[in-house]
């Protein structure tokens, strides 16, 4: 069975462009997670998508979005691009939302905000 | 909101040896998950072992066992006969187990980085 995937793996922007960031979840997974991961803050939550429904958001402000397609792949889009958005973007798939359900995480998408 | 950390930014241990990576969280729930997961130079990060704060046995896989104790709110990682592949990240992290299945996603430390010396 194939991973999680994440296109592109590395994105170089500018301030105030706009990003779309994609995932493709395992097979049969419905639940997606977005995370930012960045040396200061750490790995933080962004936002989960299931059945192509927001479920949980995390505390980013609303530049940062998202959203999931009838077969689970997922896009999320960073608009109005700050130099503090430069980060390892990381997917994560679950078969089912929340709960003790194991996350595989994807490689992620290297963002850099010039 | 809940709150995970990690105290040990870095540790170092012999192959074949032990060693425990300490975790301690803030929660106001009772009922809620705890993941640590590795994160190898690659970035690809994967799921060591998970415990489920309703159970009090200790989760184990294989060489990997944890040290729940749920009223110090502690969650230390146990690596016994460390190999070279263990080398990482590793991160704790804490999901609630509120209905919705955790408003905040996963809620992760700050890692602490685990080098293998041959």
């Amino acid at each position: 069975k194939a991973g999680v995937t994440q296109t592109p793996r590395y994105l170089i922007k500018t301030r105030g462009q706009q990003v779309t960031l994609s995932c493709s979840p395992i097979s049969g997974h419905r639940s997606v997670s977005w995370y930012q991961q960045t040396p200061g803050q750490g790995l933080q939550f962004l936002f989960e998508y299931f059945s192509e429904t927001q479920r949980n958001k995390g505390n980013f402000p609303g530049r940062f979005s998202g959203r999931q397609f009838s077969n689970s792949r997922s896009e999320m889009n960073v608009s109005t691009l700050e130099l503090g958005d430069s980060a390892l973007y990381l997917c994560a798939s679950s078969p089912r939302q929340g709960g003790p359900n194991e996350q595989f995480f994807g490689p992620g998408t290297r963002l850099t905000v010039l | 909101a809940q709150t995970v950390t990690q105290s040990q930014p870095e540790m170092s241990v012999q192959e074949a040896e032990t060693v425990t990576l300490s975790c301690t969280y803030d929660t106001s729930e009772s009922d809620y998950y705890l993941f640590w997961y590795k994160q190898p130079p690659s970035r690809q990060m994967i799921l060591v072992i998970r415990q489920e704060a309703y159970k009090q046995q200790n989760a184990t896989e294989n060489r990997f066992s944890v040290n729940f104790q749920k009223a110090a709110k502690s969650f230390s990682l146990k690596i016994s006969d460390s190999q070279l592949g263990d080398a990482a990240m590793y991160f704790c992290a804490y999901r609630s187990a509120s209905p919705g299945g955790g408003a905040d996603g996963l809620t992760f430390g700050k890692g602490t980085h685990l080098i293998i010396q041959p």
